[in-house]
């Protein structure tokens, strides 16, 4: 076990629509990660915060959205969801997010859009 | 955008046999480069990692040999179980408070 919580385990949506991600970091940790991960493109990273700020941005479309509050867990938001959206979305903590620091990946939310 | 380039895609090796996958990046400074196991089912664990100025880094049956010269590292799982089934990514961080780039996995078979 982790230490980190990602609710729900799955997802089922149809295109056009919203929906919001949760992650809950391990105990301590400050950064977290957001990675979307589909079988053709592995694991692309999409935003990391560290105490609630906005840390890096990789390949995250506009139509997502994110966000860490104050008690460090964190809310992925994706709206006017497509087909190309069905992905595992997996958050990863860690303790300051600086490099070569660890990061432990909750087990991912299974996302499918009909 | 950094690369990490990760060969094979997919691996079947016998019970007691040597697990080898690569994996090369590119023109950039990598300095930090963690290998991780996952699970069908779970997220991916940190496995073993190595820093850029040690040429292998051994942890049990797990070795992760690099070579700077060729922008390449490779994991090597010496006595392969069934239990290592699973797929494996190797990662490399350019340096810099920068996030890490993944390879886009090996799935590891390994049949009695």
């Amino acid at each position: 076990d982790s230490g980190v919580t990602q609710t729900p385990k799955h997802l089922i949506t149809a295109t056009g629509q919203r929906v919001t991600l949760r992650c809950s970091p391990r105990s301590g940790d400050l950064s977290v990660y957001w990675y979307q991960q589909s079988l053709d493109q592995g694991l692309q990273f999409l935003i990391q915060y560290y105490n609630g700020e906005e840390r890096a941005k990789g390949n995250i479309l506009e139509r997502f959205s994110a966000q860490q509050f104050p008690d460090l867990h964190s809310e992925l938001n994706l709206s006017s969801l497509e087909l190309g959206d069905s992905a595992l979305y997996f958050c990863a903590s860690s303790v300051r997010g600086e490099p070569g620091q660890p990061q432990h990946f909750g087990d991912g939310t299974r996302l499918s859009i009909l | 955008q950094q690369q990490v380039k990760q060969s094979p895609q997919s691996l079947i090796v016998q019970k007691g046999g040597i697990s080898i996958i690569n994996c090369a990046y590119e023109n950039t400074a990598f300095d930090y480069f963690p290998w991780y196991q996952q699970f069908p089912g779970k997220g991916p664990a940190l496995l073993i990692a190595i820093r850029p100025d040690v040429s292998e880094k051994k942890e049990g049956r797990f070795t992760i040999s690099f070579n700077k010269s060729a922008k390449q590292f490779s994991l090597h799982i010496m006595d392969s179980q069934p239990g290592d089934s699973a797929t494996y990514f190797c990662a490399g961080r350019p340096s810099g408070n920068t996030p890490l780039v993944f390879g886009k996995g090996t799935r590891l078979s390994v049949i009695a």
